[in-house]
């Protein structure tokens, strides 16, 4: 059964700062991964997503990564500015018994301090 | 256009009410999804349609009634729900489902339906 987990659970840093964000899953059979943003109350915004046969996606101040073979994706921002602040999400999209499934983390709550 | 719309965007109802979330998309995606998310929780996947069928049900309880119209629309239709259902609704989109093969591609996600049961 895939499981995606998400490190650190909540990151506070000082504006300027690059970041490193961590998702790890435990099946490497994946479609795909993408990298979500959500802000309080409100709905998901795609940031990035990288297929299978990708080893990273760029928009931007946004850099991600993924190594199937490790079960790992990292999400790299650049710059960090205080409208950053919300949480991110990965999400696996893993085979499912004749279809697909998206299996989220559990998010990372990001807090850019001015 | 790369929008998914829901609507209302807040809705409240009581246990006996029956109340139904609306969701929209025009570009071309024959792939529609409902989510379920709590409170500082991850979304849950609740229901797929894949070309206007439904092709995955997480053992929803019945008192959810998924109805995908035509290729572009999607509905929830809620009726004698629990205070527990009381949660974000999200809906999103995708070019196919994987399940006959197609591309998946990303999934777009409307900004959702604040649901409170009294």
């Amino acid at each position: 059964k895939q499981e995606v987990t998400q490190i650190p659970a909540a990151l506070s840093v000082p504006e300027g700062e690059n970041l490193v964000l961590n998702c790890s899953f435990t099946d490497s059979a994946i479609y795909n991964l993408q990298w979500f943003r959500q802000d309080p109350g409100k709905g998901l915004t795609s940031l990035l997503l990288i297929q299978s046969s990708q080893r990273e996606q760029t928009s931007g101040r946004l850099n991600a990564s993924l190594d199937k073979s490790s079960g790992r994706s990292t999400l790299y921002i650049a710059a960090s500015q205080p409208g950053d602040s919300a949480t991110y999400l990965c999400a696996a999209l893993a085979p499912m018994d004749s279809s697909y499934k998206l299996i989220f983390g559990s998010g990372t709550r990001l807090l850019v301090r001015p | 256009d790369t929008e998914v719309t829901q609507t209302p965007k807040h809705l409240v109802m009581g246990m006996t009410n029956k109340k139904s979330l609306k969701c929209e998309q025009h570009m071309g995606h024959r792939a529609m999804y409902w989510y379920k998310q709590k409170a500082k929780k991850p979304p849950e996947l609740m229901f797929v349609y894949s070309y206007e069928k439904l092709s995955i049900n997480e053992s929803v309880p019945s008192r959810f009634s998924p109805e995908c119209p035509n290729s572009s629309l999607l509905n929830l239709h809620l009726h004698a729900l629990q205070p527990e259902d009381s949660a974000l609704y999200l809906c999103a989109s995708s070019q196919d489902s994987g399940g006959a093969g197609g591309p998946v591609g990303e999934l777009f996600f409307g900004e959702g339906s604040r649901l409170t049961v009294l």
